[in-house]
């Protein structure tokens, strides 16, 4: 059983590039988030999911894009990376019958120059 | 929208003292509350969690309390030991999605 798990733990890009993070969970989850965390501003939400196929917008959604096309994944994309961009990602997910708590994943360490 | 704010930024206790780290929300509605233990370079982990229900829960040498006339909640740790050394967040829910809005955490420093 290995929880939640992310892809790649780290990345640097250039401004401009794009890439996608990939999340995996085996714990037959519903709930799905990401989140950046940047140092002194906690954890921010960026989009999280409800179920496969369903997708929406977090606290700061802007430049980022998601899909949930399997229950067990979850997939950020950044189109048009930015410096402002640069922080840790986490992944959690959760699932309502499990008493709400968030597990999460080891993050990506992102730095875009 | 929700703001939970979190105090102190820092704090430093000498070790087998305890600690208390207090955070207040805006929106009345909320009802669940966790905290969340970051050691350095590691994931955050649930360490205890409390609904509006309930006024104060306690595991071994964490407890937390919860007032929710204030809207406040606060985090107690007894007993400090060198593995209590890390970043704490708290957080605070409402929804049905368990969407999770969290406080800019409190770095403990355990001084031996």
């Amino acid at each position: 059983n290995a929880g939640v798990t992310q892809t790649p733990k780290f990345r640097v890009l250039k401004t401009g590039q794009s890439m996608t993070l990939l999340c995996a969970q085996d714990m037959n989850h519903e709930y799905m988030y990401w989140y950046r965390q940047d140092p002194g501003m906690g954890l921010r939400l960026i989009h999280y999911s409800v179920g496969e196929g369903t997708t929406a917008k977090g606290e700061v959604p802007d430049g980022y894009n998601v899909s949930r096309l399997k229950k067990q994944n979850f997939l950020l994309g950044l189109e048009s990376a930015a410096p402002s961009q640069t922080s840790v990602y986490f992944c959690a997910s959760s699932s309502p019958g499990q008493g709400i708590e968030q597990y999460f994943g080891p993050g990506t360490r992102l730095t875009v120059t | 929208g929700e703001n939970v704010e979190q105090h102190p930024s820092t704090l430093s206790v000498q070790e087998g003292d305890s600690a208390v780290i207090k955070c207040t929300y805006s929106d009345s509605a909320s009802n669940y509350f966790p905290w969340y233990k970051q050691e350095l370079g590691k994931r955050p982990q649930l360490i205890i969690d409390i609904r509006s229900n309930v006024g104060e829960k306690k595991d071994q040498r964490i407890a937390v309390t919860l007032n929710k006339t204030a809207k406040h909640f606060s985090l107690h740790i007894t007993e400090t030991q060198p593995e209590d050394s890390a970043v704490y967040f708290c957080a605070a829910s409402k929804g049905s999605n368990y969407q999770l809005i969290w406080g800019a955490g409190t770095k403990l420093i355990i001084k031996p």
